[in-house]
């Protein structure tokens, strides 16, 4: 059974500062997915990282997938507080993501002036 | 967004009452999803489709079933509502690379 699981899964943090969300999971997969959930909305894709090595930025996130180690990560520069929101981590069930995804707890971030 | 609209987007309804929920695509995407989520749970697959009449359970499916009649239609049935099954539901379709999700459906069973 693919396990994923992410941490923290709180943070506060203040404007300006840089932290990283870290995502692990169980099961051998090649397709890592972030999304970003502000409150009463869907689900918003950031990044789709398709193997190892991957690394994505947009602005002042950056994601990274590391294949053997199970292991993407999601950092943030300089945080402001537009960044808010609750972000998830999502692996494949198996290549191409046909049997759908299976997601972590999320990550409920404030980012406080 | 893919083109994906739900319907209801809202309802209240009593325990024991069947319940179907619609998630309308333009996309022309094979395949589906139906996802729940809850606090503490992040989202979890109760069902999905890669075809027309084709269909699989997903990680929650207990209590739940899907009909795909055409392409761009997925419908969620709950046969007999639970207390347990107020969540929020959502619908997703894929491409190749991504998959996208549709607005959801807040249902909440009294």
């Amino acid at each position: 059974e693919l396990k994923v699981e992410q941490n923290p899964l709180f943070l506060s943090m203040q404007e300006g500062k840089n932290y990283t969300i870290y995502c692990n999971y169980s099961t051998t997969s090649d397709r890592l997915y972030w999304y970003r959930q502000d409150p009463g909305k869907s689900l918003e894709s950031l990044f789709v990282l398709l193997s190892n090595g991957a690394v994505k930025q947009e602005g002042r996130l950056m994601a990274s997938l590391d294949t053997k180690a199970r292991l993407s990560t999601l950092h943030i520069t300089a945080a402001v507080h537009d960044l808010s929101a609750t972000y998830f981590c999502a692996v494949d069930h198996s290549g191409g993501g046909a049997d759908g995804l299976t997601f972590g707890k999320g990550t409920h971030l404030i980012i406080q002036p | 967004d893919a083109g994906i609209t739900q319907s209801p987007r809202h309802k209240v309804t009593e325990t024991g009452t069947p319940v179907t929920l619609r998630c309308h695509q333009t996309e022309n995407h094979r395949y589906m999803y139906w996802y729940r989520q809850d606090p503490g749970h992040g989202l979890r697959l109760i069902h999905y489709s890669y075809g027309v009449k084709d269909t699989d359970k997903g990680e929650v499916s207990d209590g739940y079933s899907v009909s795909r009649s055409k392409t761009e239609d997925f419908l969620l049935t709950l046969e007999s509502a639970t207390s347990s099954q107020t969540s929020v539901y959502f619908c997703a379709t894929r491409t190749s690379y991504e998959q996208y999700f549709g607005p959801g459906t807040r249902l909440t069973v009294t």
